[in-house]
């Protein structure tokens, strides 16, 4: 697609449900990033994908937090037994590859709020 | 390991003046160096990077960015602050060698006074 597109952009959730996060990258882009924007507060990296392998997954906050990349395409975020902590905006972005000085292009986000 | 510091939360300024925005980074390697910019109710956008060559390079909207090895600083700079300049500001830093992944800095909240 033309840019990367986030669904949904918003949420509301009651604590302990799971919610999905998905993410559609630039068409061609194999690089995929995920990152976390708390309220007034900056980018929190969460996971790389490279294809459909994550190299780094070094800044999920918990085992309830897992994502999946298929087709070297859609990416979608998994947040398990949801806590009202887990509130933020979650921004996915994607380049042409993870090497390099590649660009990254955002989402608009995907704002979850948890009850 | 990579780290990207952003010391001001807040810069104020008025129209009109320069504007610096301060960057920090520390990577094992030689650095990819970033700019993103977040206007209210939009998402990221790229304003600039460092790569090599000159030291002060040159990206959108005006802005321009100085990359000092000594000091391990990548400073965001404009001229002529406009109010639409108003906006949250990211530095981030990539390791030329090793990890692929991108770190960003804790931003900070330029406000432009009329």
């Amino acid at each position: 697609g033309a840019g990367v597109s986030q669904s949904p952009s918003n949420k509301v959730t009651e604590k302990g449900k799971d919610v999905e996060l998905r993410c559609d990258p630039i068409s061609g882009h194999t690089a995929l990033y995920w990152y976390r924007q708390r309220l007034g507060q900056g980018l929190e990296f969460l996971i790389y994908f490279q294809g459909n392998s994550a190299p780094d997954k070094s800044g999920l906050p918990s085992d309830r937090f897992s994502a999946e990349r298929t087709g070297e395409s859609v990416s979608t975020l998994t947040i398990q037994r949801t806590q009202q902590e887990d509130s933020a905006v979650y921004l996915c972005a994607s380049s042409p590859n993870a090497a390099g000085a590649n660009v990254l292009t955002f989402g608009a986000g995907s704002r979850l709020t948890v009850l | 390991a990579q780290s990207v510091a952003q010391p001001e939360d807040q810069v104020n300024v008025a129209e009109g003046n320069p504007l610096t925005v301060k960057c920090t980074y520390s990577v094992s390697g030689n650095p990819y160096l970033f700019w993103y910019v977040q206007y209210p109710n939009r998402g990221l956008q790229f304003l600039l990077k460092y790569i090599t060559g000159d030291n002060l390079v040159k990206g959108s909207y005006g802005f321009e960015a100085e990359f000092n090895k000594s000091q391990t600083s990548f400073h965001l700079k404009k001229p002529s602050a406009l109010v639409s300049d108003s906006a949250l500001y990211f530095c981030a830093v990539r390791d030329q060698t090793g990890a692929n992944n991108l770190f960003f800095g804790t931003g900070t909240r330029l406000t432009v006074i009329p």
